[in-house]
């Protein structure tokens, strides 16, 4: 069973279209994040929702919109799609908002390629 | 967070010990020393944390030095499995993961 799961693997798109990547998680727990990780491999926090509700948002431009229908998903849809949006966007998820590093629980990620 | 070095990339021979260095000179006292691992084409994975004294599970060991400004993660013995990049990140235990995973280093096991 997979436990943090994301879908597509690879979104291959052109620039000004808008698409999304899910998220589901079947751990139970209460907080999701999305993060994304750079052609240099530097990954970094974009949010993070706790029991749907948005609690961290890290400077991400509004083109990037998450949205959590329940706790167990943490969509991210993004509109208007640009060169640099290309990078591997990884979901994860952990069992409280303020969890320690080792608690979180990576997918696999969604390598998107913007043309 | 405090910022991390750690060397580009490693080799290590299947069956041998691999030790990955990490400096961390600017490391606060209520930081943590956290090691994860990226395998190719999947998700970050955990491997081990500790504040000051010496940590083991059953993945590897973490050695920080006495000032903790610099700490080793150890594979006792290395598998072709093991080839991935390793991440080391210094951080507070709790409040939100906002940390910045760096350039990393990239570990390669030989057969």
């Amino acid at each position: 069973d997979t436990a943090v799961s994301q879908t597509p693997k690879y979104l291959v798109t052109q620039m000004g279209n808008d698409k999304s990547i899910k998220c589901e998680q079947n751990l139970g727990h209460d907080t999701m994040y999305w993060y994304k990780q750079d052609s240099k491999k530097f990954l970094k926090i974009m949010f993070s929702y706790n029991n749907k509700e948005l609690i961290i948002n890290e400077t991400v431009p509004n083109r990037f919109s998450p949205k959590s229908p329940d706790k167990a998903h943490l969509n991210l849809h993004i509109n208007s799609l640009e060169l640099g949006d290309s990078a591997v966007y990884f979901c994860a998820s952990s069992p409280r908002r303020l969890a320690g590093a080792n608690e979180q629980y990576f997918g696999p990620g969604t390598r998107l390629t913007v043309t | 967070d405090a910022k991390t070095t750690q060397p580009p990339s490693m080799d290590c021979a299947e069956g041998r010990a691999a030790n990955l260095p990490c400096n961390h000179s600017t490391i606060s006292g209520n930081e943590y020393v956290y090691w994860y691992r990226q395998i190719h084409s999947q998700g970050p994975q955990y491997i081990i944390h500790g504040l000051k004294n010496n940590e083991t599970n059953e993945m590897a060991s973490l050695i920080i030095t006495e000032d903790r400004k610099s700490s080793t993660l150890i594979l006792p013995h290395a598998t072709l499995r093991d080839t991935a990049v390793y991440y080391c990140i210094v951080r507070v235990a709790t409040g939100g993961f906002k940390t910045i995973f760096g350039a990393g280093t990239r570990l390669f096991v030989k057969a």
